[in-house]
């Protein structure tokens, strides 16, 4: 089974609408993390989280918000989408303990078309 | 504000062939940097990690440099073969604040049979 899972893998959805991703992870990480890529944009950090108490904005976090359910699980929600967050969208964790060095590893992401 | 440019943006080459895939970033002060592969449609696999303190890491037939002074590191893949295809994405893992990893918009790379 894969460690970093995301649901669902594809979503095409209309402007308004609201929608979550969601992640889960069974690697036991306290960090987790939501990225979205564009074509030539790389990957941008959406939102991050320390632990279950513990949630920050990244660079693009305007239209979005999370929720740290548990340490497994880290939901991405868009109130109402627009036509400009169709991206790829990833959730990544990684573990703050000194032996990891904060590598951090990714779900399959999840396709999001607004139309 | 840290930036990380990966050349070139796709490169070609015939399978057999030893290649570099190239990153830079502008800020030295730098925790760490990965190499990721990303197949079409596909999550990122984490294929090296280099600390700070280090100069290279391996991992089969891959071998990751880090110049922190310079601001580079080098991806190197010897023998390539078709299953290498893929693009491959630099990120760096900065020291100050929050430790989150900025990256480049990566190479894609095919590799012909």
């Amino acid at each position: 089974d894969a460690d970093v899972t995301q649901t669902p893998r594809n979503r095409i959805t209309k402007t308004g609408k609201r929608i979550m991703l969601e992640c889960s992870q069974t690697k036991g990480h306290d960090r987790m993390y939501w990225y979205r890529q564009d074509p030539g944009l790389g990957l941008r950090l959406i939102y991050y989280s320390f632990d279950v108490k513990d949630i920050n904005k990244g660079e693009i976090s305007d239209g979005y918000s999370v929720s740290r359910q548990a340490q497994a699980k880290f939901s991405l929600s868009l109130e109402s989408a627009i036509p400009n967050q169709t991206a790829l969208y990833f959730c990544a964790t990684s573990d703050a303990s000194g032996s990891s060095y904060n590598e951090q590893f990714f779900g399959p992401g999840t396709r999001l078309t607004v139309l | 504000k840290q930036e990380v440019t990966q050349i070139p943006a796709a490169l070609s080459v015939p399978e057999g062939e030893n290649l570099v895939l190239n990153c830079s970033f502008t800020d030295s002060a730098i925790y760490n940097l990965q190499w990721f592969r990303q197949d079409p449609g596909k999550g990122l696999t984490s294929l090296l990690l280099i600390q700070s303190s280090q100069r290279e890491q391996t991992s089969g037939r891959l071998n990751a440099s880090l110049d922190k002074s310079s601001g580079r590191s080098t991806l190197y893949i010897a023998a390539s073969q078709p299953g290498d295809s893929a693009t491959y994405l630099c990120a760096v893992n900065g020291v100050t604040g929050f430790q989150k990893l900025v990256f480049g918009t990566g190479t894609r790379l095919l590799v012909s049979p």
